[in-house]
């Protein structure tokens, strides 16, 4: 079936390094591929998504771009913050279907 | 401002009693959904129901049960069936016609076997 691995966490960096967290997926068709953020205590929120191949998502500086030849959809940001201290789940779903699949998540940790 | 309430935040729960988990949204969303996290594994699907007095099983139902019978609502009853069910709890809702993966998530319920 399908499903999505991440790297494990926790990464940690300091503020203003550069950051990436690998995403593969395995997936039948052309899934769309999303990354989500949870913040201590609370619920999932959207970060940025991609529905074809060689799409880039971004929001709030983070970009992803959807390699279908690499199966990937990796999360970048040129110079993180603290307040980006977070778990991060990359997700993929098929359209007519509208499950989301998730990743394992990785913690991120940002000192300053 | 549209959105899902889950409640309660914390909920402690004694061995061999049922409990039941509350989602509300008001989003005019047809479908929603329940998912368990647990440290490590990511988030599993429960139950999840695209429309009113329909729901589906998803990948780990054994345990619980839902009921649809309002758009805004589908509660999450944790049954005594259910072996360890010490974990937290995120609804979801979306409307699959705006396009793929539009999830908006409930701020999630803690619950605890004591």
């Amino acid at each position: 079936g399908d499903s999505v691995t991440q790297m494990e966490g926790p990464v940690t960096l300091s503020e203003e390094a550069f950051l990436t967290i690998n995403c593969t997926y395995t997936a039948t068709g052309y899934p769309s591929l999303f990354w989500y953020v949870q913040y201590p205590g609370e619920g999932l929120q959207l970060l940025l998504k991609a529905t074809k191949a060689d799409d880039k998502g971004s929001n709030k500086g983070f970009e992803a771009t959807y390699r279908k030849e690499t199966t990937s959809f990796h999360l970048e940001k040129g110079s993180v913050q603290v307040s980006d201290s977070a778990v991060y789940f990359c997700a993929l779903t098929h359209y007519n279907t509208d499950k989301l699949i998730f990743g394992t998540g990785t913690r991120l940790q940002v000192f300053p | 401002d549209g959105g899902i309430t889950q409640s309660p935040k914390y909920l402690f729960r004694k061995e061999g009693q049922n409990v039941t988990l509350s989602c509300e949204q008001n989003l005019n969303h047809d479908a929603m959904y329940w998912y368990r996290q647990d440290p490590g594994q990511g988030l599993r699907l429960i139950y999840y129901s695209q429309i009113v007095n329909d729901f589906q099983k998803g990948d780990i139902a054994e345990g619980y049960s839902v009921s649809r019978e309002k758009k805004e609502s589908f509660p999450l009853t944790v049954t005594s069936a259910q072996k360890n069910p010490t974990a937290f709890y995120l609804c979801a809702s979306s409307r699959p016609e705006a396009g793929p993966g539009g999830y908006t998530f409930g701020s999630g319920t803690r619950l605890t076997v004591v």
